[in-house]
């Protein structure tokens, strides 16, 4: 079984500052990992996704995120946020074995960006 | 191209009633997620259809719920009798293939409100 913690349930944070979102998993084997951004009354959608090789993963919106397998840890970043940032933030984890794996997601983080 | 469809995006109804959710993913995506969102639980995997069979519905909280997929276009969740605590987000989900590794689609989610 895998666990995704995400230990900021909100980050303020003035626009055009850099924010860091932080995501560590726990798992027995090798996993997949994303991130997904929910904007208000709206569905999950896919920012960004390590299935292997380089460990830093860029996304949509000028999102990145770093896979660190000793520390488990798969932070969001982003250099410089938007007012159109604001949203909750979900880091998710599955193993990465063939055939069907449940995904698990995290608790989520909301962003909220301050003009 | 469209994406999921789900209907309604509001339900409000009274403790005992039937309430049934529909889902259309997107064309050509062979599996199909009912998750649940709630403030207290965060986001649930309800059940998992991969081509038209449901293969994991361990997450189906009791026997008031249940799910059918007759066919690859359509999906419905049904709660009979609901209860004020099946209040939630329900998000219908998509995708390719049946591991995890390809990216979930969802729908912009079914606000059911039990009074």
């Amino acid at each position: 079984a895998q666990s995704v913690t995400q230990l900021d349930s909100q980050v303020p944070v003035f626009e055009e500052a850099p924010v860091e979102l932080r995501c560590n998993y726990s798992s027995s084997v090798s996993v997949y990992l994303f991130w997904y951004v929910q904007y208000p009354n709206q569905g999950l959608q896919l920012l960004l996704k390590y299935l292997s090789g380089s460990t830093l993963v860029k996304g949509i919106n000028g999102f990145e995120a770093e896979f660190n397998k000793s520390q488990t840890s798969f932070h969001l970043r982003k250099p410089s946020v938007h007012i159109s940032d604001t949203a909750e933030y979900f880091c998710a984890v599955s193993p990465n074995s063939g055939g069907y794996q449940k995904v698990t997601f995290g608790t989520g983080t909301k962003l909220q960006v301050i003009p | 191209d469209a994406g999921v469809i789900q209907s309604p995006r509001h339900e409000v109804t009274e403790m005992g009633q039937e309430v049934t959710l529909r889902c259309k993913p997107i064309s050509g995506h062979n599996s199909l997620f009912w998750y649940r969102q709630t403030m207290m639980r965060g986001l649930e995997l309800l059940i998992y259809f991969n081509n038209n069979v449901p293969i994991d519905d361990s997450g189906m909280p009791e026997d008031r719920f249940s799910a059918k997929m007759p066919n690859a276009s359509f999906s419905t969740l049904k709660i009979q009798p609901s209860e004020p605590r099946d209040s939630a987000v329900y998000f219908c989900a998509s995708s390719m293939g049946q591991g995890m590794a390809g990216e979930l689609f969802f729908g912009e989610g079914s606000r059911l409100t039990v009074l």
